[in-house]
């Protein structure tokens, strides 16, 4: 069966510095994959989409990913954190031949002044 | 293209009543999901519609959960005789026809079975 793995239930940066989410997947063909992030009492927001398209996938708010096949992995990274970075970011995969997502546990992301 | 919309963005009510949420897609989209989020996890798959097709069901979607999307629009999930382990967030998405297959979500529904 499909899973994703996110390592790390609680991740705290300082502002301005680097911030690193880990996701892998377990697929034995590349599936779609995404991260969300949530803000308290709200729906999940799109942050960025793999598509088979670029390895490396830019999203919003200054927010990037890499898709490494031989790792299993599409790790979320931002150069440089900010208090309006902190809330909880989802790994998903949609594995193919589906529609549904598969989301990981979470990463709840603190940023400390 | 307001989003999708759920209602009601709360709703407390206790063991054993039954609640009906509702989900209103992104106009055009014709796929339709449904999931539930309990506190600490990440969402999980309970329903998918294509237009007013249910196509899809998790187990987790037990014979006391019932949902519908008449005329391919908005959607209902229904849910009799509630438990308390029914308490936790219901999430609904859409997505278009066309396209990666994004999927939009909406602010959920929080139940809470007292």
């Amino acid at each position: 069966a499909q899973s994703v793995t996110q390592l790390g239930s609680h991740v705290s940066v300082s502002e301005g510095a680097l911030v690193l989410l880990r996701c892998n997947y377990s697929s034995s063909v590349p599936p779609y994959l995404f991260w969300y992030v949530q803000y308290p009492n709200q729906g999940l927001q799109l942050l960025l989409k793999y598509t088979s398209a670029a390895t490396l996938v830019k999203g919003i708010n200054g927010f990037e990913a890499e898709f490494k096949k031989s790792e299993t992995s599409f790790h979320l990274t931002k150069p440089s954190a900010h208090m309006s970075d902190a809330a909880e970011y989802f790994c998903a995969v949609s594995p193919s031949g589906t529609y549904k997502y598969i989301f990981g546990t979470g990463t709840r992301l603190k940023v400390l002044a | 293209d307001t989003g999708v919309s759920q209602d009601p963005r709360h709703k407390i009510t206790k063991r054993g009543q039954n609640v009906t949420f509702r989900c209103d897609p992104i106009s055009e989209h014709n796929r339709l999901y449904w999931y539930r989020q309990t506190l600490g996890q990440g969402p999980e798959f309970l329903t998918y519609f294509q237009n007013e097709a249910q196509l899809e069901k998790s187990r987790l979607l037990s014979d006391r959960f019932s949902a519908e999307r008449p005329k391919g629009s908005f959607s209902t999930l229904e849910i009799q005789r509630t438990e308390q382990g029914d308490s936790a967030m219901y999430l609904c998405a859409s997505s278009p026809r066309v396209g990666t297959d994004t999927q939009y979500f909406g602010p959920g529904t929080r139940l809470t079975v007292l």
